[in-house]
């Protein structure tokens, strides 16, 4: 089992509607989350951190942490067009950081 | 304030070649990574240091090599290239993810391109 997974993708919604990505993680001792945003041929660019259950807002984006379930997820409002990007969830697990392999959302105007 | 510099940003080797990729951070932190990213893949550790003088192997160590001499500086080494080491290389650089800095995210540079011909 892979230490951290992400829904597939590619996610492929409308201007102004909510786009919803998921990740689950194996190490039930996990402590900090981290949500990143990797346009093509750029680097990664953290967006949203969060370390306690429920919810966490900034701006349009809200991410939401369930360890009992071992899940977080990241909601997109109002998705814009520059909102298309590669989305990576990160655990922090044994002292390392480790990433899930990324969910493609495109953002149609 | 810099960050965390990669030169060069983009290079193109031959088969059985040697290069080091260049890695440098002005943060003061002490953690520091290499990854590599194939086309539509997430990031894959290669291996990563806790501290000047101390490295460990991540999930894709073969084929590369690393030295950590000073805090700031931390290169990768390739010998003897080949085609399937090309990719673009992420270095990134954070605090300890222990104590109070296990909050603490990953800041990356921009990146090396990197293509085996």
């Amino acid at each position: 089992q892979k230490e951290v997974e992400q829904n597939s993708g590619p996610l492929s919604v409308p201007e102004g509607a909510i786009a919803s990505l998921n990740c689950t993680y194996s190490d039930r001792g996990s402590q900090s989350f981290f949500w990143y945003r990797q346009y093509s041929g750029k680097s990664p660019e953290l967006i949203m951190s969060i370390y306690s259950n429920g919810d966490k807002e900034d701006g349009r984006f809200t991410a939401q942490l369930n360890k009992a379930s071992q899940y977080v997820s990241l909601l997109i409002r109002d998705s814009q067009p520059s909102d298309s990007a590669t989305y990576l969830c990160a655990v922090i697990a044994d002292y390392k950081l480790s990433f899930g392999a990324g969910t493609t959302v495109t953002v149609r105007a | 304030n810099a960050g965390v510099t990669q030169t060069p940003k983009f290079r193109i080797l031959k088969i059985g070649q040697s290069m080091t990729l260049q890695c440098a951070q002005d943060m003061n932190h002490n953690y520091m990574y290499w990854y590599r990213q194939d086309p539509g893949m997430g990031l894959k550790l290669i291996y990563y240091s806790v501290g000047a003088g101390i490295t460990d192997k991540g999930e894709v160590p073969n084929g590369y090599n690393v030295s950590r001499s000073t805090t700031e500086d931390f290169p990768l080494r390739l010998e003897l290239a080949a085609p399937s080491q090309t990719s673009v290389y992420f270095c990134a650089s954070s605090y300890s993810f222990r104590g109070e800095y296990s909050n603490q995210p990953q800041h990356f540079g921009d990146g090396t391109r990197l293509s085996i011909l």
